[in-house]
């Protein structure tokens, strides 16, 4: 089964509002999240990424709050904007042994109108 | 700047022919990654490596091989090109230690005829 999963696959924001990206996971053993933004025909960058001794992390616009015991963790973008429209991808990893590997969810289309 | 490169960008194969999909990194990082994307399924992790002349299974290995002859230099290997191996093609490389943070190549865009 899916070990990270993003139930939503499409969210549309009006400009200026606060887009909320949500992801579940199931392993108990992940310890390390992460959000990549992905426009059309790129690649993959990384936006923001906490560890699981933390329960929220902000960076500018950006905030990701990690639930644990719910195994759940989102991002929050505030004062949306058009340019923040893209594919959202949620990550989660388990460090330790020789697992230095993320699980990717499936993401998550962010659209901001104007 | 680190960068991550991938050649060819993109390919057309016919089914049963060998593919090879070659990624090269400046970043210095030990980790490196490959992944297929496809419609409705996100990232899949096909191969992986920690150190030079090592590389590890991901999610979904079958039909695929990898070489990681040099800490820069990350290939796949198509042995027989199948039909359901069209996708796009993601190499990714991370630092020891954070492998969070994976810094991707532009992508492959590989299709099997």
């Amino acid at each position: 089964g899916q070990q990270v999963k993003q139930s939503s696959p499409s969210l549309t924001v009006q400009e200026g509002g606060i887009s909320i990206l949500n992801c579940d996971y199931e392993n108990d053993m992940f310890d390390y999240f992460a959000w990549y933004k992905k426009y059309p025909d790129n690649s993959p960058t990384l936006l923001i990424s906490v560890r699981s001794n933390v329960d929220k992390r902000e960076d500018g616009r950006l905030t990701v709050f990690l639930n644990k015991s719910g195994k759940h963790f989102s991002l929050h973008i505030t004062a949306s904007q058009p340019e923040d429209t893209a594919v959202y991808l949620c990550a989660a990893g388990a460090s330790g042994g020789s697992n230095y590997k993320l699980t990717f969810g499936k993401g998550t289309l962010l659209t901001v109108t104007p | 700047e680190a960068a991550v490169t991938q050649s060819p960008r993109s390919k057309v194969a016919v089914t049963g022919g060998k593919v090879t999909l070659s990624c090269h990194q400046t970043n210095n990082h030990d980790y490196m990654y490959w992944y297929r994307q496809d419609t409705g399924h996100g990232l899949r992790l096909i191969h992986y490596s920690y150190v030079a002349d090592s590389t590890e299974k991901g999610d979904i290995p079958d039909g695929y091989k990898a070489s990681r002859p040099s800490q820069e230099n990350f290939s796949l290997i198509l042995e027989l090109a199948s039909l359901s191996q069209t996708a796009v093609y993601f190499c990714a490389s991370s630092e020891r230690g954070n492998y969070a943070e994976q810094f991707f190549g532009p992508g492959t865009r590989l299709t099997v005829l």
